[in-house]
């Protein structure tokens, strides 16, 4: 089955330590986003990416960098310099056709030890 | 003034009550228009498309009213399971990036 996969489901960060959360899709979709969502708040944009080897700033960017190699993978690093990583981290795809639905990962947990 | 503004509730109904939600966009250049569901630590998941000529899907209704510039979501006979937060997404023209509502919390309690 297509789907687009996020993982782990739950990562605990040290102190001054980098972090990367996986996102894999087998939906040839070109566009692909990462979102930050905070308890009881609207989801935030990291980066987004349109195709490979190319990618964007969303609002949130500082202390986020990611990667875009290959069409099936988006990972997302979370750097020591973001100071309040605690948060529901969600990857999106989506085909390049504007009109389309998202599809969601099923998220990852950051919490900071 | 946000893109897309929502009413975060929550909206606290008893069961088979009928609720609607609405949301506000502000460019006008919007072109598609989503109602997503999302369960408390889980992934939104698409509940419906909005159409122009509005669209129906079992117990729930979606509308779009271009000229005021919002959608809403009607959800009738509520369920215990209907309780959610509720995002509206809207995609503008030319852009590559949704742009996502607050999302509006329901409680439906028996």
């Amino acid at each position: 089955d297509g789907g687009i996969t996020q993982s782990p489901k739950y990562l605990f960060r040290k102190e001054g330590q980098n972090v990367t959360l996986s996102c894999e899709q087998n939906l040839n979709h070109d566009a692909m986003y990462w979102y930050r969502q905070d308890p009881g708040q609207g989801l935030r944009l990291i980066y987004y990416s349109q195709i490979v080897n190319d990618f964007q700033k969303g609002d949130i960017a500082e202390g986020y960098s990611v990667s875009r190699e290959k069409k099936e993978s988006f990972p997302l690093t979370v750097t020591s310099a973001q100071k309040n990583p605690t948060a529901f981290y969600l990857c999106a795809s989506r085909s390049q056709a504007t009109n389309e639905k998202l599809f969601f990962g099923s998220g990852t947990q950051l919490s900071v030890l | 003034r946000k893109e897309v503004e929502q009413d975060p509730g929550p909206f606290n109904v008893p069961e088979g009550a009928t609720v609607a939600f609405n949301c506000t966009y502000s460019n006008s250049a919007s072109q598609s228009f989503f109602w997503y569901r999302q369960d408390c630590r889980k992934e939104p998941k698409l509940l419906m498309s909005v159409y122009s000529s509005g669209n129906e899907d079992g117990r729930f209704t979606a509308q779009l009213n271009r000229a005021s510039q919002y959608i809403s979501l009607l959800i009738r006979d509520s369920k215990l399971s209907d309780s959610a937060t509720y995002l509206c997404v809207v995609n503008t023209g030319g852009s590559y990036i949704p742009t996502f509502g607050r999302g509006t919390s329901l409680i439906v309690h028996p």
